[in-house]
């Protein structure tokens, strides 16, 4: 079983949706971070959260420590948000773990 | 600002044949910096990370090593290819456990 779970791994919606990703986690984290690769495979880091929720633009990012699980939202999803969306966490040290990523597919 | 340079965009390469990526980070001074693999369907793995000059961490038994000699310069490095290094290397900084990362976009190597 992966350390980090994310669902759905492939999600296709109409332009203007409100979209969710999930992501699920079984060890102890100092951060989780939410992670946005585009087809060419470049890789903008989104969020990083230790607690509570983050909003930067349609982008919204919450996390519950105690149920070891994270969502991310877009709100009035657009084409230009198509993308894999990778959610990663980091237990202490330097290494993070990736979660297999969730292809998001706006349809205009 | 702060900006992270990573080349080539694209390579193939025979097996058997040496391999040298190569990351450089600037506007920052001692950054943390980490070489990340994915392989094709599955997710981003750490393959090296550095916290300074000379100093690199190895997370899995491979046939890839890594080089820090300057403070923002990454290199990764293959003596003898092998089919199963093709994938999708990505050089990625941070200042450290509590701040955020900084990536690269990324070399698509193929070994053929």
């Amino acid at each position: 079983k992966n350390e980090v779970e994310q669902s759905p791994q492939n999600l296709t919606a109409q332009e203007g949706e409100f979209i969710t990703i999930n992501c699920s986690y079984s060890v102890g984290i100092s951060a989780l971070h939410w992670l946005q690769q585009h087809p060419g495979g470049g890789i903008v880091s989104l969020f990083m959260l230790s607690s509570g929720k983050k909003k930067h633009g349609r982008l919204i990012a919450t996390i519950n420590i105690q149920e070891k699980h994270s969502s991310l939202h877009i709100t009035a999803s657009h084409p230009r948000d198509s993308a894999v969306y990778i959610c990663a966490v980091r237990a202490g040290n330097e290494k993070l773990t990736f979660g297999t990523g969730t292809r998001l597919t706006i349809i205009p | 600002s702060q900006t992270i340079h990573q080349w080539p965009a694209t390579l193939v390469q025979p097996v058997g044949s040496p391999l040298s990526l190569e990351c450089t980070v600037e506007g920052t001074s001692n950054p943390n910096l980490y070489w990340y693999r994915q392989a094709a369907g599955r997710g981003l793995q750490l393959l090296f990370y550095s916290v300074g000059i000379g100093q690199i961490s190895s997370e899995v038994p491979q046939n890839l090593s890594a080089s820090r000699p300057q403070d923002r310069q990454f290199i990764l490095s293959s003596k003898k290819l092998l089919l199963s290094d093709s994938g999708f290397y990505l050089c990625a900084w941070s200042k450290g456990a509590n701040y955020g990362y900084t990536f690269g976009s990324g070399t698509r190597l193929t070994v053929v």
